[in-house]
């Protein structure tokens, strides 16, 4: 069964500063790994998806890397704002269908 | 393009009641997936609906239950709440059944509260 693991927890960070989050998953026959916003109450946002065949995607200033053997997946803020301040999760799919499997958060405040 | 949908967004129910929460996905997305979202089990997995056939299930009782619209739409039922049901149940569709390639885009949440 796949289990998929976030750490740190909870990250506090001053504003301007750069960051990684980090996502490890037991089972490396993934077929993609995605990155979600959550904000306190709300919904998930789609950040990245990475598939197997790729080592990294960006988006702004995000940027997320995946290494299928070590079973790890990071996701780096440029530049942190406070807008930034929110739960992120990693989730990856089971082989056969649509359910993901997720992490249970990094919890993000960048602090003005 | 529009987002995925859910109504209501907030819902108080009492424990014995049942409750009925609906999903529109965005427009051409043919899977609708829902799941359930507490702080002490975090984002838990319920059903996944593709073509009006429920294609996979989480391990939830029977009190949970859902279907799928000829238009996609979905709803899911909770019979008998019990005060454990409280919880953001969140929806998310694709545009395939499998996700192992298209992102699974979410919806805003239904906050339910069980009195």
């Amino acid at each position: 069964k796949q289990e998929v693991t976030q750490i740190p927890a909870a990250l506090s960070v001053p504003e301007g500063e750069n960051l990684v989050l980090n996502c490890s998953f037991t089972d490396s026959a993934i077929y993609n790994l995605q990155w979600f916003r959550q904000d306190p109450g709300k919904g998930l946002t789609s950040l990245l998806l990475i598939q197997s065949s790729q080592r990294e995607q960006t988006s702004g200033r995000l940027n997320a890397s995946l290494d299928k053997s070590s079973g790890r997946s990071t996701l780096y803020i440029a530049a942190s704002q406070p807008g930034d301040s929110a739960t992120y999760l990693c989730a990856v799919p089971e082989t056969s269908g649509s359910r993901l499997t997720f992490g249970e958060g990094t919890q993000l405040t960048v602090n003005p | 393009k529009a987002g995925v949908t859910q109504t209501p967004r907030y819902l108080i129910k009492t424990r014995g009641q049942q409750v009925t929460l609906s999903c529109s996905p965005i427009s051409g997305h043919r899977s609708v997936s829902w799941y359930q979202q507490t702080p002490g089990q975090g984002l838990q997995f319920l059903f996944e609906y593709f073509s009006e056939t429920q294609r996979n299930k989480g391990n939830f009782p029977g009190r949970f239950s859902g279907r799928q619209f000829s238009n996609s739409r979905s709803e899911m039922n909770v019979s008998t709440l019990e005060l454990g049901d409280s919880a953001l149940y969140l929806c998310a569709s694709s545009r395939d059944r499998s996700s192992v390639r298209y992102t699974q885009y979410f919806g805003p949440g239904t906050r339910l509260t069980v009195l």
